[in-house]
């Protein structure tokens, strides 16, 4: 059984470009997350999606964007990248309980992108 | 909203010695805790979790955590490290109602010195 993959692993932009990345979750899991990991900082949340919806966003601009497609895989889209934006996306994935408990996280390994 | 504070950024240890990473929280509503490991250039693994129940947590490769509601912390703990549990050790967060949106800490560097 494949744990949640995303792609691409490694990507260099330059400032200003669009970027998009791609998970497909956990088999048998309906709910992605999206964490951004700045260099020696801890993963932040940016948003979740269910049943392709966006059900909970953190504090992250409108550049921000994603999509969830009917099998439950999602997009993570990025628009005019700054500098800062450089850091390791990492997807993860749950399956929704009974009661609409949201169940365990799985972890991808991440896309780290690099904005020169 | 929920916040983690992890007191130490580095911690290194000889093999075969004990070793606590300290993790604090700041919540008003009930959470759920969590503690992750993240070796180099891979996403996040679960080492343990608490939910509910008895307060100390057993969790994959020896590791455990106590809860303490009256300190609220949720330290790690393994009674002897192994070269192979090198590692970025992550503290987590969220509220029962919080569909595991998580907050994470900034994370301890654990270095395991022969």
């Amino acid at each position: 059984d494949a744990g949640v993959t995303q792609s691409p692993t490694h990507l260099i932009k330059t400032r200003g470009q669009q970027v998009t990345l791609r998970c497909s979750p956990k088999s048998g899991h309906d709910t992605v997350s999206w964490y951004q990991q700045a260099l020696g900082q801890g993963p932040q949340f940016i948003f979740q999606y269910y049943e392709e919806e966006e059900r909970q966003r953190g504090n992250f601009p409108d550049r921000f964007s994603g999509h969830q497609f009917p099998n439950y895989s999602s997009e993570l889209n990025v628009n005019a990248l700054l500098l800062g934006d450089s850091a390791l996306y990492l997807c993860a994935s749950s399956a929704t309980l009974a009661g609409g408990r949201t169940g365990e996280l799985f972890f991808g390994e991440g896309s780290r992108l690099t904005v020169l | 909203a929920q916040s983690v504070t992890q007191l130490d950024s580095q911690v290194p240890v000889f093999e075969e010695a004990p070793v606590e990473l300290r993790c604090n929280y700041s919540s008003s509503v009930s959470v759920y805790l969590f503690w992750y490991v993240q070796y180099p250039n891979q996403g996040l693994q679960l080492l343990l979790k608490y939910l509910s129940g008895s307060t100390l947590v057993k969790g994959i490769n020896g590791f455990e955590a106590e809860f303490n509601k009256s300190q609220t912390s949720f330290h790690l703990r393994k009674p002897s490290v192994h070269i192979s549990d090198t590692a970025e050790y992550f503290c987590a967060v969220t509220a029962l109602a919080g569909n595991e949106k998580l907050t994470f800490g900034t994370g301890t560097r654990l270095t395991i010195i022969p």
